[in-house]
C-alpha cells in the first residue's frame, strides 16, 4: 500500500519565521501536487512537481522533489499569519493511479 | 469556468438513517474522485471513477456507501444505514484524466454530522 506521510503534523509559529513541511514515501511517484485547505473549503492546488530533483518557487512558498521521487518538501520564508492553514501532498499511485494524500501538516502563523 | 458543484453543504441526520450527497464535476472532466475527510486529518479517497467505469473502490465500505456516476457526469455518493464513525467531510474531485501529472479540483464538501 501506498502511503504518503507528512511532517510535522501541527506547526505553531511567528509571523516572520521560516518553516519547512515534509511529505514523504517508500513508493515512488511519477509526480506530487501540494495543497493548501482553509476551514470550511477544498483543498486548492499550490503546485505540481514532475521530475526528481525539481524546485518550484511560488513567492515565498519553495517546493522540491526528491531526486529518487519518494519524497517531497515544502519551505516557507518569512511566514504570514495569511499562510495558515492544512498543508497536503497527494499524487497518483503507480499502476492503478489512485490518487492519494498525505496525512496532512497544521500550520499555524501567529500574528 | 465553473467549479467542482456539491450539495448540500452541510447534513446532520441519526444513525441508521440514510444519506445521498451529489456532485457535479468541471465540464469536460473524466475522472471523478470521492474523498471522506476526518477534521484535520487528510483526506481518505472512496472511490475514483474514470469516466462512468470505476477506477477503485478499495476503501469504500460497501456493505453501506455506494457510489454511482451516471452517463459519466454527476455523480452520488450514498451512505445507508449510517453509522456515528462516518461523520466527516465529504469531498469530491474531479481531473481531467487519471494517471501521471494529475492535478484534482476539490468542491467545498459536504459536512455530515451523524448523532
Amino acid at each position: 500500500t501506498q502511503l504518503l506521510e507528512q511532517s510535522p503534523q501541527f506547526l505553531s509559529i511567528q509571523e516572520g519565521e521560516n518553516l519547512t513541511v515534509y511529505c514523504n514515501s517508500s513508493s515512488v511517484f511519477s509526480s506530487l501536487q501540494w495543497y493548501r485547505q482553509e476551514p470550511g473549503e477544498g483543498p486548492v492546488l499550490l503546485v505540481t512537481v514532475v521530475t526528481g530533483g525539481e524546485v518550484k518557487k511560488l513567492k515565498r512558498l519553495t517546493f522540491q522533489f526528491g531526486d529518487a521521487r519518494k519524497d517531497s518538501s515544502l519551505h516557507i520564508t518569512a511566514a504570514q499569519p495569511g499562510d495558515t492553514g492544512l498543508y497536503l501532498c497527494a499524487g497518483p499511485t503507480s499502476g492503478t493511479y489512485k490518487y492519494i494524500f498525505g496525512t496532512g501538516t497544521r500550520l499555524k502563523v501567529l500574528a | 469556468e465553473a467549479g467542482v458543484a456539491q450539495s448540500p453543504r452541510y447534513k446532520i441526520i441519526e444513525k441508521r438513517q440514510s444519506v445521498a450527497f451529489w456532485c457535479n464535476p468541471i465540464s469536460g472532466h473524466a475522472t471523478l474522485y470521492w474523498y471522506q475527510q476526518i477534521l484535520g486529518q487528510g483526506p481518505k479517497l472512496l472511490i475514483q471513477f474514470q469516466n462512468n467505469g470505476v477506477v477503485d473502490d478499495s476503501q469504500l465500505p460497501k456493505d453501506r456507501f455506494s457510489a454511482e456516476r451516471l452517463k459519466g457526469v454527476d455523480s452520488t455518493l450514498k451512505i445507508q444505514p449510517a453509522k456515528l464513525e462516518d461523520s466527516a467531510v465529504y469531498l469530491c474531485a474531479s481531473s481531467t484524466r487519471t494517471g501521471f501529472n494529475t492535478e484534482a479540483f476539490f468542491g467545498q464538501g459536504t459536512r455530515l454530522t451523524v448523532v
